[in-house]
């Protein structure tokens, strides 16, 4: 599985949107992108994925450069709710395509 | 609410003993993994079913063993439990089907809080 890197923790304020970067430098083409994020001791929530599209949803968007080894997770006006830390994973596809967490990114978003 | 049911919610043991977790996973998924969370540490896989079989396996403790029923519903297995065992454990589910497996998101349930007194 390729490794991701992510800051150790960012500061966002309220209303502004939150940019959270993710290096994968070594991921494969049929590697997917997943975002995940925890909020206090909470299970883990799904946020968004992709493979080599940028993606939007309801809670987020997220970017992945043309050469896919880094990508951008987006959330266009975060509130004091989104503080949590965030896990940038990326998934082998094939049966058994297990979720390997890192140490992830605090986001810490303040009034 | 994810659709993923853990029980039980907290759980309170001795050193020595054994336990065993209960995941139900939401209707249709085939796939379940096992998580340990322990205090301010990150998410450790464990292991993983896929439809009865294990699938995949992470750092794992001997003590420690899992299986899913023909129903789905998976069981974690904690035995000879140390204080070090303290943690967070959290079962998460996932369709897993079609040529397209990494298309698809993984739902976790809200943990079942270990402790080992």
């Amino acid at each position: 599985d390729a490794k991701t890197t992510q800051p150790p923790s960012m500061d966002c304020a309220e209303g502004r949107a939150a940019n959270l970067p993710c290096n994968h430098s070594t991921i494969s083409g049929n590697e997917y992108v997943y975002w995940y994020r925890q909020i206090h001791s909470q299970g883990p929530q799904y946020i968004i994925h992709g493979l080599k599209n940028n993606e939007t949803n309801e809670m987020a968007s997220l970017i992945i450069t043309e050469d896919r080894k880094s990508s951008t997770l987006i959330l266009p006006h975060a509130t004091l709710r989104d503080t949590a830390v965030y896990y940038c994973i990326v998934r082998v596809v094939k049966k058994g395509g297990k979720l390997i967490f890192g140490q992830g990114t605090e986001l810490s978003v303040k009034p | 609410d994810s659709g993923v049911t853990q029980t039980p919610k907290h759980l309170i043991t001795a050193t020595g003993q054994r336990v065993t977790l209960r995941c139900s996973p939401r209707s249709g998924d085939l796939s379940v993994y096992w998580y340990q969370q322990s205090l301010d540490q990150g998410l450790q896989f464990l292991i993983q079913y896929y439809n009865g079989e294990e699938r995949a396996k992470g750092n794992i403790l001997e003590r420690f063993s899992a299986q899913q029923f023909p129903d789905l519903h998976s069981e974690l297995n904690l035995s000879s439990l140390e204080l070090g065992d303290s943690a967070l454990y959290f079962c998460a589910s996932s369709v897993e089907q079609g040529v397209t497996l990494g298309n698809t998101e993984a739902f976790f349930g809200q943990g079942t809080r270990l402790t080992v007194v």
